[in-house]
Order: C-alpha cells, then sequence, then structure tokens
C-alpha cells in the first residue's frame, strides 16, 4: 500500500525565520514523482514543489527546499525566510505507478510577524 | 491562477437530492481528475479520466459517477446525497500520467 505520513499536525515559525515540514512515505516501487503543495485559508490547492524520485539533486524553487533521501523513504520540506503569505496547510504527496495523487494528513504553519 | 476551473464554486442542497459538478481542465491537459477534502477523511482520490477514457478509480461510491466529454471538460455527478457528502470537491489536471497535477480552486458542497 502507498502511504504518506505527515506526523507534525502543527507548527510555527517567526517571520523571516527557516522552518522545515516532515514527511515520510512507503512504496514499494522505484519510480515515482514526490510534491508538496500548499492550501492557503482560500483552500486553494497550489504546488510548491516537485521532485522526480530518479534524481538525486534536491529540488529548489526560490525559497522553498526539498531533502529527498530515498533510502529512508523521507521527503522534508524547508522554507527560508518565511513570510506571513507562507501560512497554510502542506501537504506532502506522491504519485508512483497509478495516476493518482497519495496525500499526507497536512502539517499547518503559522508564521508569526 | 491554475489555468483549472470549476463551476459551481458553492453549492447548498438537502439530502436525497441530485447535484452535477463541473471542470474544464488547463490548456492541452488530457487527464482530469476529482478528488474529496472533508474535515475527517484528507484528501481522497475520487477517479481519473483520460482523453474520454476512465483510468483510474479511487474511493468513489456507487452514488458517484464522473464522465469527461470530448471537450476534455469533465463533470462529477452526486446523487441520493447524504450529510457525510458534504466537502470540497476538486477537480485537478496533468498532461499525463506521473505528469505535476494542477488544481482547480474547489467547489464546496454543502448537504443540509
Amino acid at each position: 500500500a502507498q502511504t504518506v505520513t505527515q506526523s507534525q499536525p502543527e507548527m510555527s515559525v517567526q517571520e523571516a525565520e527557516t522552518v522545515t515540514l516532515s514527511c515520510t512515505y512507503d512504496t514499494s516501487e522505484n519510480n515515482y514523482y514526490l510534491f508538496w503543495y500548499k492550501q492557503p485559508p482560500s483552500r486553494q490547492m497550489i504546488l510548491v514543489i516537485r521532485q522526480e524520485a530518479y534524481k538525486q539533486q534536491n529540488a529548489t524553487e526560490n525559497r522553498f527546499s526539498v531533502n529527498f533521501q530515498k533510502a529512508a523513504k523521507s521527503f522534508s520540506l524547508k522554507i527560508s525566510d518565511s513570510q506571513l503569505g507562507d501560512t497554510a496547510m502542506y501537504f506532502c504527496a506522491f504519485i508512483v505507478g497509478a495516476n493518482n495523487l497519495f496525500f499526507g494528513t497536512g502539517t499547518r504553519l503559522t508564521v508569526i510577524p | 491562477d491554475s489555468g483549472v476551473t470549476q463551476t459551481p464554486k458553492h453549492l447548498i442542497t438537502a439530502t436525497g437530492q441530485r447535484v452535477t459538478l463541473r471542470c474544464s481542465p488547463r490548456s492541452g491537459d488530457l487527464s482530469v481528475y476529482w478528488y474529496q477534502q472533508s474535515l475527517d477523511q484528507g484528501l481522497q482520490f475520487l477517479i481519473q479520466y483520460y482523453n474520454g477514457e476512465e483510468r483510474a478509480k479511487g474511493n468513489i461510491l456507487e452514488r458517484f459517477s464522473a464522465q469527461q466529454f470530448p471537450d476534455l471538460h469533465s463533470e462529477l455527478n452526486l446523487s441520493s446525497l447524504e450529510l457525510g457528502d458534504s466537502a470540497l470537491y476538486f477537480c485537478a489536471s496533468s498532461a499525463d500520467r506521473q505528469e505535476t497535477q494542477y488544481f482547480g480552486p474547489g467547489t464546496r458542497l454543502l448537504v443540509l
């Protein structure tokens, strides 16, 4: 079975500081894609970052970067220079073999001014 | 703006009724996915269509059905509605399998 675990239901960070959100997953497949989505209070699901499992290099998108540890099946998201607009639910997800996304339960991040 | 559109944004209806949710994918995307987000179940995959054909099914109830039309827009039909069907329903689209999925703004369904 494909599962995604986000062990931090809630986190907070001071504005301009750095925060890391954790995610682990389980699959027996070797080829898959990992994602972080952000869901602000508007409830829109917004893609933050994507990582291909066959790539060793960690993906980076501006202030967002991942630490992908394939052997440990770990995929954490680091947000640098946190901004008030980063306040949101963050979902870790992956696609493997089949076509649908498997989602974690989310981490609610609050950026404190 | 993801380029995926969903209508209506909000829907309030009564138990036992039937509703239709509509989704238009991003230009050029052939795959459409439907997801349900409820408070106690998180985000659950319902069904996927690719270029008009059903490709994958998830935790979709028999009371729910979907289709994708030749112009690639998709509709999700929910019938014999129950209180527990109240949720946010998302449509997402992608160019092909394992490609990034882009989400629409969702339809918030409230069953009273």
